[in-house]
């Protein structure tokens, strides 16, 4: 079955320490792999994707297959990286994790 | 331009009435999709449109949901019946076309709560 797992459901982090958000992910064939971010009060917006292997607002996220996971990085943690994370798997439609709220500290 | 809407905000009810939610898409998006959200848990995935046609709906969770795109653009997600369980935010996503390659563009959701 697919699914996809974010063992935290609270991450708190100091401003300035890395970050790191976990993902483990259940899926047969290859797999493409995303992270959603939602800011208070604003709407569900793709974050990166695996494929992109790219970079965004400091955060990385490298596919492993062995491990089936796709953790969420960040070496320097700032305020307004505070948002709930989703770790998604996709096909057609979308397959969400639970979530992870990020509270960065001052 | 604009993004997807959806309307209403915000949607109070009884339990055992009908209820229909409403989605516009980003035009020229000929995908779909609508997922629910139940407090602390992720979106779950409902049904998507390609065009006017229903092209994955196993994950309506019983005949009492329903939805509808008639003319290709604007759908409606209908809930008879209503029950308290149902209470969650409903949310609408498109893309251009179906496919993982293409981001879901979300809206910004329709609260329900079932009394």
């Amino acid at each position: 079955a697919q699914r996809v797992t974010q063992p935290e459901k609270l991450l708190s982090v100091f401003k300035g320490a890395p970050v790191e958000l976990k993902c483990n992910y259940s899926y047969s064939g290859s797999p493409e792999l995303f992270w959603y971010v939602q800011y208070s009060r604003q709407r569900l917006q793709l974050l990166l994707r695996h494929i992109s292997r790219e970079s965004i607002k400091g955060f990385t996220a490298d596919l492993n297959k062995g491990e089936t996971s796709f953790h969420l990085k960040k070496p320097f943690a700032q305020e307004e990286d505070s948002a709930m994370y989703y770790c998604a798997l996709r096909d057609d439609k979308i397959i969400f994790g639970k979530g992870t709220r990020l509270h960065i500290l001052p | 331009g604009a993004g997807v809407s959806q309307t209403p905000s915000n949607k109070v009810t009884e339990k055992g009435k009908y209820v229909e939610l409403r989605c516009d898409p980003i035009s020229g998006h000929t995908a779909l999709y609508w997922y629910r959200q139940s407090l602390g848990q992720g979106p779950e995935f409902l049904i998507y449109f390609q065009g006017t046609g229903a092209a994955d709906d196993s994950g309506l969770p019983n005949d009492r949901f329903f939805a509808v795109r008639p003319e290709g653009s604007v759908s409606t997600l209908k809930i008879q019946r209503t029950e308290r369980g149902d209470s969650a935010v409903y949310l609408c996503a498109s893309s251009l076309t179906p496919g993982a390659y293409n981001e879901q563009f979300f809206g910004p959701g329709t609260r329900l709560t079932v009394l």
